[in-house]
């Protein structure tokens, strides 16, 4: 299986400041026939289910806030979220999906400093 | 618009079997294969397996591989997934996700307590 590791495993942010999250995967995500990474970001609320923020790495989705950033490539990837808003403290996860056998980072707790 | 739609909370005693529902609509049952997950509480994700809705094959997570069945129903647009052997580790959120390439999509989550 593909491991994923994020760091760090929580931070904390002064709003409107910058946060940085990173998920380093155990081997590369990148289909060479396409030149697509196969990496999700979720952010996910407590009592909810995950919501996808960011597809293929660095897509945002329909209605995902532009301070939402992804980047990367191959096996190391990084969520960007450039002003830190008090609605954006949540546990956020990086997934892979380059396999059918998904997996998930271990997840980084966001909270205001 | 897709949608899934979980069963509900279950309480299940050590050593039983549970069996969770979702139901899908708002797009074509048998184009997405069905992937399942689990939320321990106040931990991370895990990869349970998946259902291709169209045949039914399936794969699961290694460690679940003899206590986990994965079955669909497509008169009703439902997929179904059974865990036996219950323990209390098998205490968590289950949840169902589907899209194109990647879950987009996820059910509203099953609360499965296992306890004696």
């Amino acid at each position: 299986d593909i491991v994923m590791t994020q760091s760090p495993d929580s931070l904390a942010v002064s709003l409107g400041e910058r946060a940085t999250i990173n998920c380093k995967s155990s081997q590369s995500v990148l289909y060479n026939y396409n030149n697509r990474n196969y990496l999700l970001w979720y952010q996910q609320k407590p009592g909810q289910p995950p919501k996808v923020l960011i597809s293929w790495a660095s897509t945002r989705e329909s209605g995902v806030p532009d301070r939402f950033t992804g980047s990367g490539s191959g096996t190391d990837f990084t969520l960007t979220i450039s002003s830190l808003q008090a609605e954006d403290v949540a546990v956020y996860y990086c997934q892979q999906y380059y396999s059918t056998s998904w997996t998930f980072g271990q997840g980084t707790k966001v909270e205001i400093k | 618009q897709v949608q899934l739609v979980q069963s509900g909370a279950e309480v299940k005693k050590p050593g039983a079997s549970v069996k969770v529902s979702c139901k899908a609509s708002g797009y074509t049952f048998t184009s997405y294969y069905m992937h399942w997950m689990r939320q321990a509480p106040g931990q991370g994700l895990e990869w349970m397996g998946l259902i291709n809705p169209s045949g039914g094959s399936t794969n699961f997570a290694q460690k679940l591989q003899g206590r986990v069945t994965m079955t669909r129903d497509t008169s009703t647009s439902t997929v179904y997934m059974e865990l036996s052997s219950l323990t209390s580790e098998d205490t968590a959120v289950y949840y169902c996700a589907t899209g194109r390439d990647y879950g987009g999509y996820w059910g509203q989550g099953t609360l499965v307590t296992v306890s004696s």
